[in-house]
């Protein structure tokens, strides 16, 4: 069964450091996603992706927030300056063309800001 | 206008009983509604969903029944094993063409099923 791949799956970084999530959604898939998840809380949904550009954010995601698709299979997240508050586990998620179709989760990963 | 409500938030359950969680939502304009399970350090995985269309879908053991004029939606599961103990997440969408489909997550139920 096609997989949504994410890297690391754990990071520790120091405050104010720049980190980078790494994902690989499923290879027909046409929008992306990424979700993150503070210990014990429900998932958030942060951002979707379409078409080589964002198409919907939610409050969470500010300017410290960017993602990238840098190639054909890749899809980043990238947090510039880390808050102790953004640690959290990240998921990334993709689906197809029907945008309910296959859409399917990473196993995440667990970003912690010391 | 976006929240989804979840309830309980946590449930024991003995073997073989039925495992029964809640969900409320506000908007109107959700159109689907899937259900998440989630084992500790993965990634929520699709259990069953369902559009407003229809009151009821069974898969297996699972069965989501849906009431749009309560708006309320629930997932029961039968003959409850230990290993179905995992959170569950129900969850609301509205597909964008362009847009995809944005989850909007209840809070969670915390299932325990002893053996």
């Amino acid at each position: 069964e096609p997989e949504v791949t994410q890297t690391p799956s754990h990071q520790v970084t120091q405050m104010g450091q720049e980190v980078i999530l790494r994902c690989v959604p499923i290879s027909n898939h046409l929008y992306f996603y990424w979700y993150r998840q503070i210990l014990g809380q429900k998932v958030e949904f942060l951002v979707s992706f379409y078409n080589n550009e964002i198409s919907e954010k939610s409050e969470i995601f500010d300017d410290q927030f960017s993602v990238e698709r840098p190639d054909g299979s890749n899809f980043t997240l990238k947090i510039r300056s880390t808050k102790l508050e953004d640690s959290a586990m990240y998921f990334c998620a993709s689906s197809d063309w029907d945008s309910y179709y296959g859409y399917t989760f990473g196993s995440g990963t667990r970003l912690t800001v010391v | 206008q976006q929240q989804v409500k979840q309830s309980p938030q946590s449930l024991i359950v003995q073997k073989g009983g039925i495992s029964i969680i809640n969900c409320a939502y506000e908007n109107t304009a959700f159109d689907y509604f899937p259900w998440y399970q989630q084992f500790p350090g993965k990634g929520p995985a699709l259990l069953i969903a369902i559009r407003p269309d229809v009151s009821e879908k069974k898969e297996g053991r699972f069965t989501i029944s849906f009431n749009k004029s309560a708006k309320q939606f629930s997932l029961h599961i039968m003959d409850s094993q230990p290993g179905d103990s995992a959170t569950y997440f129900c969850a609301a969408s509205m597909e964008g063409e362009t847009s995809g489909s944005r989850l909007t997550f209840g809070e969670g139920t915390q299932l325990t099923v002893n053996p």
